[in-house]
């Protein structure tokens, strides 16, 4: 079975400038979260998708955002970047429902901001 | 609002027995995971604890007290490979099935021959 996958793995980009990011899910998993990651902040939430609905979103600004996708795919997007906005972007899925459900994370992806 | 600390890092010998404390203050609380993430990868589960106690899988078990806001993560027979980043993480239960984890900064631990 295919684990979460995440595209692209690294990217670079210049202040100001917009990105995007996806992440697909395992198979049959309708719930999508992603984590910003920093070596000062660690992993911090930023949103859950259910049924292409955010069910959660963490303390990040409106720049931050996302989508979900009938087949579960996920996109998040940053506007306007910021230098500290360089980090690794994980997306993590799990079935669905109940808090016991196992989180699995992709590989990330790599955002640097130059 | 959600608060946990876990030591930066540990440095333990091989075969030996290690232990990675993480202490929590939280709002709500719905149950406490451990993560292993070796670097340059994602972080993989390793366990979860909702009630008091100890659970127990292979090398690596995990204890709660919910009174005390503490878990431990134990590691035994050290290898090598162990050598990872431990994440403690608490959720609360935010309603709805919603799921949102708080993760602690980490443990950095370095296995040495």
């Amino acid at each position: 079975k295919a684990g979460v996958t995440q595209t692209p793995r690294y990217l670079i980009k210049t202040r100001g400038q917009q990105v995007t990011l996806s992440c697909s899910p395992i198979s049959g998993h309708r719930s999508v979260s992603w984590y910003q990651q920093t070596p000062g902040q660690g992993l911090q939430f930023l949103f859950e998708y259910f049924s292409e609905t955010q069910r959660n979103k963490g303390n990040f600004p409106g720049r931050f955002s996302g989508r979900q996708f009938s087949n579960s795919r996920s996109e998040m997007n940053v506007s306007t970047l910021e230098l500290g906005d360089s980090a690794l972007y994980l997306c993590a899925s799990r079935r669905s429902g109940g808090f016991t459900d196992t989180q699995y994370f992709g590989p990330g992806t790599r955002l640097t901001v130059l | 609002g959600q608060n946990i600390d876990q030591p930066t890092e540990m440095t333990a010998t091989e075969g030996a027995i290690v232990q990675i404390n993480c202490t929590y203050q939280t709002s709500g609380f719905n149950g406490l995971f451990w993560y292993q993430q070796h670097a340059g990868e994602a972080p993989t589960f390793l366990s979860y604890n909702v009630l008091d106690g100890l659970e127990e899988k292979g090398r690596f078990s995990s204890f709660l007290s919910r009174s005390k806001g503490y878990s431990y993560l134990l590691l035994k027979e050290l290898q090598m490979k162990d050598s990872a980043s431990y994440l403690c993480a608490v959720g609360p239960d935010s309603g709805a099935g919603s799921y949102q984890l708080t993760f602690g900064k980490g443990t950095k631990l370095s296995v040495i021959p």
